[in-house]
């Protein structure tokens, strides 16, 4: 079956880093997707990884293991406008991208 | 670029009417994915289509139906409304590449009384 799992809730200080970890369980795998989603507005593209290793993009990094099935997304210098709904997605072999339930994040100052 | 387009982006019904809901993709994408989003059971996939033929489908009922016109517009349609129906529903579209991701659209909310 296809399982994705992600905590349901951080908290975390500005200024500090995070890490929000997701694993997968899939049938096939054509890449991993992390999303931001602010409350009442549609899903936004964070990253990309297929190949194992660590993709980085300004402030946000993502790290991906294939043979674990594992990913995680880490977020650096938190601002408070990164309060927001963290979602892990897979694209299967068949080509559709299945989430996890998302991961809210809480940034205080 | 235009984003994606969804319309109503609410909408009120009543148990056992149906509703449809209309997507405009990104120009140039030829592949549109509908999604429910509840916070119980977070983003769900319904079904996507590509070039006007359905190339996946998630686990709902046959309630639930879609269908992708020429221009690549999409259409949903949900029968005999329950209240469990009661949602957001997003639709994305996206480029060809295995390594495109969804852009989605607003989403149309949907409340079943």
């Amino acid at each position: 079956g296809q399982n994705i799992d992600q905590p349901t809730e951080m908290t975390a200080t500005e200024g500090a880093i995070v890490q929000i970890n997701c694993t997968y369980q899939t049938s096939g795998f054509n890449g991993l997707f992390w999303y931001q989603q602010h409350a009442g507005e549609a899903p936004t593209f964070l990253s990309y990884n297929v190949l194992d290793g660590l993709e980085e993009k300004g402030r946000f990094s993502s790290f991906l293991s294939r043979s674990k099935g594992y990913s995680y997304l880490l977020l650096k210098e938190l601002q408070m406008k990164d309060s927001a709904s963290y979602l892990c997605a897979v694209r299967e072999g068949g080509g559709k991208l299945i989430f996890g339930q998302g991961t809210e994040l809480s940034v205080k100052p | 670029k235009a984003g994606v387009t969804q319309t109503p982006r609410y909408l009120i019904k009543t148990r056992g009417q149906q509703v449809t809901l209309s997507c405009s993709p990104i120009s140039g994408h030829r592949s549109v994915s509908w999604y429910q989003q509840t916070p119980g059971q977070g983003l769900q996939f319904l079904f996507e289509y590509f070039s006007e033929t359905q190339r996946n489908k998630g686990n709902f009922p046959g309630r639930f139906s879609g269908r992708q016109f020429s221009n690549s517009r999409s259409e949903m349609n949900v029968s005999t409304l329950e209240l469990g129906d009661s949602a957001l529903y997003l639709c994305a579209s996206r480029g060809t590449q295995v390594n495109s991701p969804l852009h989605f659209g607003n989403g149309t909310r949907l409340t079943v009384t």
